[in-house]
């Protein structure tokens, strides 16, 4: 089985500061990991995954992410905060146990909040 | 760029009626999904289907549910009689053969009165 716990439910920073929005995860097999954003109406957009390859992924608009087996963390992260990325993050992870369907499981999300 | 859509976006209706949601994966993509997301909660997979039938399904993905690839390019998701907590944004997804990242439609709201 597999699950994905985000510990913050609210992140609000100001604008040019850090982003640290934190995941943990549990997984049976080598797990895929994925960030996804979605904007206030719209539909859900990657922003990065990671598929057993470097630990240290890059995504698009500046996120990145790092998986750390031993902590079960894939924590994802900006250096400097922009008004546009104002929205709610999913962090999710996908059972590679040898099916090939690859069904996602979501966290409950972290709404980002950027004040000027 | 390709891209998953979905229809309509919107889509109102009295329970107890029935509902089909339309999905258009992208083109070469072989697994389609569906997800909802109930307000204020996360998203929940709900069925996928692969080669005309459904792969894997979840609780909530009960006998009032089914889906459906009636041709070469559409994938809809029918709701029988449909619930108020069946209210909700559902969202197609599909994926290439064998790969993990799986492509977002914008979504359709459904609202159950």
């Amino acid at each position: 089985a597999q699950s994905v716990t985000q510990l913050d439910s609210h992140v609000s920073v100001s604008e040019g500061t850090p982003v640290l929005l934190r995941c943990n995860y549990s997984s049976s097999y080598s797990p895929s990991l994925f960030w996804y954003v979605q904007h206030p109406n719209k539909g859900l957009q990657l922003l990065l995954k990671y598929t057993s390859a470097a630990t240290l992924v890059k995504g698009i608009n500046g996120f990145e992410a790092e998986f750390k087996k031993s902590e079960t963390s894939f924590h994802l992260t900006k250096p400097s905060a922009h008004m546009s990325d104002a929205a709610e993050y999913f962090c999710v992870v996908s059972d590679n146990s040898g099916g090939s369907n690859y069904k996602l499981t979501f966290g409950k999300g972290t709404l980002l909040t950027v004040n000027p | 760029e390709p891209e998953v859509t979905q229809t309509p976006s919107h889509q109102v209706t009295q329970m107890g009626q029935e509902v089909i949601l339309r999905c258009v994966p992208i083109s070469n993509h072989l697994y389609f999904y569906w997800y909802r997301q109930i307000l204020g909660q996360k998203v929940e997979f709900l069925v996928s289907f692969y080669n005309n039938e459904i792969s894997e399904k979840s609780e909530i993905f009960d006998d009032q549910f089914s889906v459906e690839r009636p041709d070469g390019s559409n994938f809809t998701l029918k709701i029988r009689s449909t619930k108020l907590e069946d209210s909700a944004m559902y969202f197609c997804a599909s994926s290439e053969v064998g790969g993990s990242e799986q492509f977002f439609g914008p979504g359709t709201r459904l609202t159950v009165l």
